[in-house]
């Protein structure tokens, strides 16, 4: 079945360092969604990409969606301690939507 | 956040015993789901809802029922409580689609089973 991988699993950086973490599909997507958990929280939805090749920004995040629909990256700059928590993506195959494994990202201030 | 409740929060169980989980909602979304999320796996999707009585399977169904007898109600039941089955629950909601839409998450419910 469609899989999704996301990596890296854990990333632990600097305040103020930069962020990326990367998902791959092994079939096409229709469309990837991004979401943030917080520790000891539910998944909060971030943003949808829809267009092969897409690049979308909301303040310090970028997202992207690769020219073949089956790669995209979540890259946040100058991080910050309000940034921890998990980040899933979520890609649509044929019908259902996948999740990736998460990448958890820690931050020393 | 949307409004959506899950009932227990927090619940110990033995191996062996018949489990219901609930998800109510307030948004008249006409999708629900039910997620398991386990360290490395993300979440997986258990079953879904695309109305009321209709119900399909996800990745990870076995051991697993659920029933939709209401719009705002979704019911996960673990028929037999095994320690495999210990995780955190997520019920989520969307307004249509599997993935055309964004998903509305519960806060979850944790599951031990001993």
């Amino acid at each position: 079945g469609q899989q999704v991988m996301q990596i890296p699993q854990y990333q632990h950086v600097q305040e103020g360092e930069d962020f990326t973490t990367y998902c791959n599909s092994s079939t096409t997507l229709s469309n990837i969604q991004w979401y943030k958990q917080r520790p000891g929280g539910h998944p909060v939805f971030l943003i949808q990409l829809v267009k092969s090749g897409e690049v979308k920004k909301q303040k310090r995040l970028t997202f992207q969606f690769g020219e073949a629909k089956k790669n995209s990256s979540l890259h946040i700059t100058a991080t910050q301690t309000t940034d921890v928590g998990t980040y899933f993506c979520a890609g649509q195959g044929a019908q259902k939507l996948v999740f990736g494994q998460g990448t958890r990202l820690t931050i020393n201030p | 956040d949307a409004g959506i409740t899950q009932s227990p929060r927090h619940k110990v169980t033995e191996t062996g015993t018949p489990v219901t989980l609930r998800c109510h909602q307030t948004e008249n979304h006409r999708y629900m789901y039910w997620y398991r999320q386990d360290p490395g796996h993300g979440l997986r999707l258990i079953h879904y809802s695309y109305g009321v009585k209709d119900t399909d399977k996800g990745e990870v169904s076995d051991g697993y029922s659920v029933s939709r007898s209401k719009t705002e109600d979704f019911l996960l039941t673990l028929e037999s409580a095994t320690s495999s089955q210990t995780s955190v629950y997520f019920c989520a909601i969307s307004e249509a689609g599997l993935a055309a839409y964004e998903q509305y998450f519960g806060p979850g419910t944790r599951l031990t089973v001993t």
